[in-house]
């Protein structure tokens, strides 16, 4: 069984401020998925990362899949309250098996 | 284009009674999955359809099924409910086979009692 541990579970910080979340496993994945859950709503997907060492950037969010695909980061610059959900990764094991998704971090950032 | 929409949004049932919810892709997707969602357990895979046929499946018991009819709109069933089985319950179409990139509805939020 995959798993995949978030950290940290919980964050609440100040806007301005700048922010790491930690996606770890021990198993190797064929590409790993970003989402942010607000409540009320389902997960909506921020970016997909398949190469080892590839970083994407999505305006203030960046994206890093490790080089042996077992790890991701997600940084986010300049934190505004817009930012505030849930963020879940997700790992895919093999192409066409199913997703295995992290604990998830909660973040707040307040005004 | 509409997204997936799900439907009742929210449900009270009580112990040993079953339940059906229901799930429309995103049109053109033909691969919809399902997912539990609870704050100890977080997000778990239930099971994934294509073309009308289960391809994946989690690790959950029998109670728990589901099919996908030709139009690709998805129904799953859960039987005897358990205090347990209170959850959100979060329907996501594909494009192709074998999950890839989901696309969530905003999920059936099931109570117990």
């Amino acid at each position: 069984t995959q798993l995949l541990e978030q950290s940290p579970q919980f964050l609440s910080i100040q806007e301005g401020e700048n922010l790491t979340v930690y996606c770890n496993s021990s198993s190797v994945f064929s590409s790993l998925q970003w989402y942010r859950q607000e409540p009320g709503e389902g997960p909506v997907l921020l970016v997909t990362v398949v190469t080892g060492g590839e970083v994407k950037k999505l305006k203030r969010l960046t994206f890093q899949f490790g080089d042996a695909r077992k790890d991701s980061s997600l940084h986010i610059t300049a934190a505004q309250p817009g930012d505030t959900g849930l963020y879940l990764c997700a790992g895919e094991a093999n192409a066409g098996n199913m997703l295995t998704f992290g604990g998830g971090t909660r973040l707040m950032v307040k005004p | 284009k509409a997204g997936v929409t799900q439907t009742p949004r929210y449900l009270i049932k009580t112990r040993g009674q079953q339940v059906t919810l229901s799930c429309s892709p995103i049109s053109g997707h033909r691969s919809v999955s399902w997912y539990q969602q609870t704050p100890g357990q977080g997000l778990q895979f239930l099971f994934e359809y294509f073309s009308e046929t289960q391809r994946n499946k989690g690790n959950f018991p029998g109670r728990f099924s589901g099919r996908q009819f030709s139009n690709s709109r998805s129904e799953m069933n859960v039987s005897t409910l358990e205090l347990g089985d209170s959850a959100l319950y979060l329907c996501a179409s594909s494009l192709r086979q074998g999950i890839g990139e989901q696309y969530f509805g905003p999920g059936t939020r099931l109570t117990v009692t």
